[in-house]
């Protein structure tokens, strides 16, 4: 079935770039997500990708994909006290209802 | 604009008790509908999904059932708790369109004593 890596914890200080990365398994991957959770709250889109593109920036965010390794990276530049958060990368198949499937989620500590 | 809501936000049920949470959609019309448990260091676990009303589909077995008794609306519920069902429950909505975006509630913080 399909499988979504992330690492569980990273830690940065204020004002430099946060680097979260996520692989996956599926091929047929045609969308690939990135979601935020603040502490006991529901999560929030940040961005997708389509699955036919290298790139995409919005604002502080550039999202990365290798579609060759299966590897999606979310990139936060000068990044916040704000941006401390659980970041959850998720892929879209191509099969029956479209499943999207989630990855354990990347915590995120800014240090200011 | 879409809005969802979930219900209650917190609850301390006995084992054995039963258990209703309930989602309902605003502004969107033939919604899928979601219900995930997130554990830590386990991202989120898809519980059920629905395309449509009555039309429910378990990812996992378990102790619990979901419901669909009308289009926005999404009912998770139990018969009798168990301790592993402590957890944090939330439910979502996408559309039908080709990118499956995902728009999550609020959550449902559940223990079981």
């Amino acid at each position: 079935g399909e499988d979504v890596e992330q690492s569980l914890f990273l830690s940065v200080r204020e004002g430099d770039s946060s680097v979260i990365n996520c692989t996956y398994t599926d091929s047929s991957s045609t969308y690939l997500y990135w979601y935020k959770q603040e502490p006991g709250a529901g999560l929030q889109l940040l961005t997708y990708i389509f699955s036919n593109m290298d790139m995409k920036q919005d604002q502080r965010l550039t999202v990365l994909l290798n579609k060759k390794d299966k590897h999606l990276s979310l990139r936060i530049a000068d990044t916040q006290t704000g941006d401390s958060a659980i970041y959850f990368c998720a892929e879209q198949g191509s099969k029956g209802y479209q499943k999207v499937t989630f990855g354990t989620g990347t915590k995120l500590q800014v240090i200011p | 604009s879409q809005t969802i809501h979930q219900w209650p936000a917190t609850l301390v049920q006995p084992v054995g008790s039963p258990l209703s949470l309930e989602c309902t959609v605003e502004g969107t019309s033939n919604p899928n509908l979601y219900w995930y448990r997130q554990a830590a260091g386990r991202g989120l676990q898809l519980l059920f999904y629905s395309v449509g009303i009555g039309q429910i589909s378990s990812e996992v077995p378990q102790n619990l059932s979901a419901s669909r008794p009308q289009d926005r609306q999404f009912i998770l519920s139990s018969k009798k708790l168990l301790l592993s069902d402590s957890g944090f429950y939330l439910c979502a909505w996408s559309t039908n369109r080709a990118a499956n975006t995902i728009y999550f509630g609020e959550g449902s913080w559940l223990t079981v004593v």
